[in-house]
């Protein structure tokens, strides 16, 4: 069975802080994603990987930082934790069978961060 | 930023009913565009995904179709059950990354 596993569902941080969030997924997959949900908005990409070391911004990256060290992990990291960026976050992952376009895409359950 | 809707926001059906939903999207540089569920407290899961103008796909009681031309796609529900609770969210793509729309609540009671 399919899995992408986010390390946190809730997680409570200070602004200012340093906060990883991490993703792993068993599926072999080559394409990785971070979004994040806030109400009244669609799901919106903050960075994407398609292989191990590499990162793409995707439409809201400022404020955000990737790490891709192994093809199964993809963490996503908050240099400095801001209010407004108190939110739900999803991982997601897809493999390179068709295009990136065409892919489906398997997510997390989502890390729900709130930054106090 | 590419601009995909969906109507209506949220929607309340009774157990039996049949219903349907509304993604809107550029119809220009089109490549694919996805259907997720996502159910409360759950991962968002792919229920479709359709490329080609006139593509009608089914799953169960659930079916799409994809009208490339004038930008639209709808997701249909036939005889709703109160597991058919949850956000669909459609996802456009034109070159690589998902822009997804806010998503169509529904909620099915008996």
């Amino acid at each position: 069975d399919v899995k992408v596993t986010q390390s946190s569902r809730y997680l409570v941080k200070r602004t200012g802080e340093k906060v990883f969030l991490e993703c792993v997924q068993d599926m072999d997959h080559e394409n990785m994603f971070w979004y994040r949900q806030d109400p009244g908005l669609g799901l919106r990409l903050i960075y994407f990987s398609y292989d191990v070391k590499m990162k793409e911004k995707g439409d809201i990256p400022e404020g955000y930082s990737v790490s891709r060290e192994k093809k199964e992990r993809f963490s996503l990291i908050l240099e400095s934790a801001s209010t407004n960026q108190t939110s739900m976050y999803l991982c997601a992952s897809s493999n390179n069978r068709d295009s990136l376009a065409k892919n489906i895409q398997y997510f997390g359950a989502g890390t729900r961060l709130s930054v106090l | 930023i590419l601009n995909v809707e969906q109507s209506p926001q949220s929607l309340h059906v009774q157990e039996g009913d049949s219903t349907n939903f509304t993604c809107s999207f550029p119809s220009s540089n089109f490549y694919a565009l996805h259907w997720y569920r996502w159910e409360t407290a759950k991962s968002p899961e792919a229920l479709f995904v359709m490329t080609l103008n006139g593509d009608e796909k089914k799953k169960g009681r659930i079916s799409a179709t994809l009208n490339t031309k004038e930008g639209y796609s709808y997701l249909y529900i036939k005889g709703s059950q109160p597991e058919d609770s949850a956000t669909y969210l459609c996802a456009y793509t034109g070159a690589s990354k998902l822009t997804f729309g806010t998503g169509t609540r529904l909620q099915v009671t008996l």
